[in-house]
Formats: structure tokens, sequence, C-alpha cells
């Protein structure tokens, strides 16, 4: 299984960039690369998902380096509702214990005014 | 409205009792999850199961029971054998039973054992 480690917090200011990278050194061929994230009392969201160089949505960019033994998530001028814990996630090869998706602890983010 | 709905959203339980959870998806979701958080900790896998009739242990499995008899429906006991069951309990699904997909949540459940 791919374990990942992110940092376990990171403060930022409101309307500045914020990148949080994963470390995931064992990531297997075939496993996609997802981040979550969950405010308190409340089941994850998803954010993005990607398997290579990067991926950009209405909300967030993925940057993955050509060994893919890292990735990085991109909020673009974060505001205050920013705030939450967020998660990378990557998943078994397509060929072992498929479909079996682990969480690491996620990094805490706050957003200060 | 599509989604997943977790009953009831808050529980208590003496000790000895087994509860069970309810986990209830109309996504039409081949694959659906359990998992526990701790207060300031991530989420822990319990069981999951990616078709009817069948499914696997994930990584805290002991103490816990599942049944998968229909698609939409993966309901979660937690028995007296589990030593420490004061959690919150997260059930999600996704299309498939492959990680190429987005897991959909439900909005859990807070067990309190008394």
């Amino acid at each position: 299984l791919a374990k990942t480690t992110q940092p376990i917090s990171m403060d930022s200011y409101e309307g500045q960039e914020v990148n949080i990278t994963c470390s995931h050194n064992n990531i297997a061929t075939n496993d996609y690369i997802t981040w979550y994230q969950q405010f308190p009392s409340q089941g994850p969201r998803f954010i993005i998902q990607g398997y290579k160089t990067k991926v950009t949505n209405e909300v967030a960019s993925l940057f993955i380096p050509a060994d893919r033994k890292s990735s990085t998530l991109s909020l673009p001028r974060v505001s205050l509702s920013d705030t939450a814990v967020y998660y990378c996630l990557v998943g078994d090869s397509l060929n072992t214990n498929a479909g079996k998706s682990t969480f690491g602890d996620g990094t805490t983010l706050t957003v200060k005014p | 409205d599509g989604g997943i709905t977790q009953s009831p959203k808050y529980l208590f339980r003496k000790e000895g009792q087994n509860v069970t959870l309810s986990c209830e998806q109309n996504l039409n979701h081949d694959a659906m999850y359990w998992y526990r958080q701790d207060p300031g900790q991530g989420l822990r896998l319990i069981y999951y199961s990616q078709i009817v009739n069948d499914f696997q242990k994930g990584d805290i499995a002991e103490g816990y029971s599942v049944s998968r008899e229909k698609k939409e429906s993966f309901p979660l006991t937690v028995t007296s054998a589990q030593k420490n069951p004061t959690a919150f309990y997260l059930c999600a699904s996704r299309w498939g039973g492959l990680n190429t997909g987005e897991l959909f949540f439900g909005e859990g459940s807070r067990l309190t054992v008394l």
C-alpha cells in the first residue's frame, strides 16, 4: 500500500496561494492521487484527482512530478472558508486490493484574516 | 437528490451493547466504505464492499461487522467486542470498486459509549 506523508498543519493569510505537499514514495504504477477537504463534523469532500503532470479545476490545481513520488495541491487566493483539513489519498494498484481507499492523517490548514 | 444518508446522526450506547449504524445510497454506486475518525485524527478504514454479498476487512475491522445484502445499503454493527467505540463514523460510496473515482461521503454518525 502506498503510504502518504503530509505536514500536520499549515497557516496562511487570506488572498495568498497555499501549496500542500504529499509524499508517496511507494506509489504503484496504476495508482491515482486524490485530494479531499474536510470541515469539522462533516464527511470529506472531493477536491481534485490526477495521475501525472498537472490537473486544474475551478477550485484547485494538482502538480505531480515525473517520478510521481510526491504531489502538491495548490489553492489559489485562499479565504477564511478554506480553513479545513486536507487529505491526500493514493489508491491501491488496480491489480491488488483494488478498491481499498486508505487516508493519511491530513494537513490542517488555518487561514487567518 | 442523490446522495448518501447515514443514521442516526448521534447515538449513545451503554457498554456491552451492540449498535447498528445505517448507510443508504441512491447513487447506484457499486463500492461502499466505512471509516472511523477519532478527535484530531485522520480516517481509518473499517470495512469496504465492492459488490453485493461481498466485503473485505479494512485496517481496523476487529469489533465491527457489516453486511451488503443490497446494493444501496451497507450497515455497520459496532459489537461489544470493540473496546473503544466512541468515535465519528463515516460511510462513503464510489462508482465502481477502483480508486479512480470520487468518494462520496455521508454526514457521519457520532457514537458515544456511556
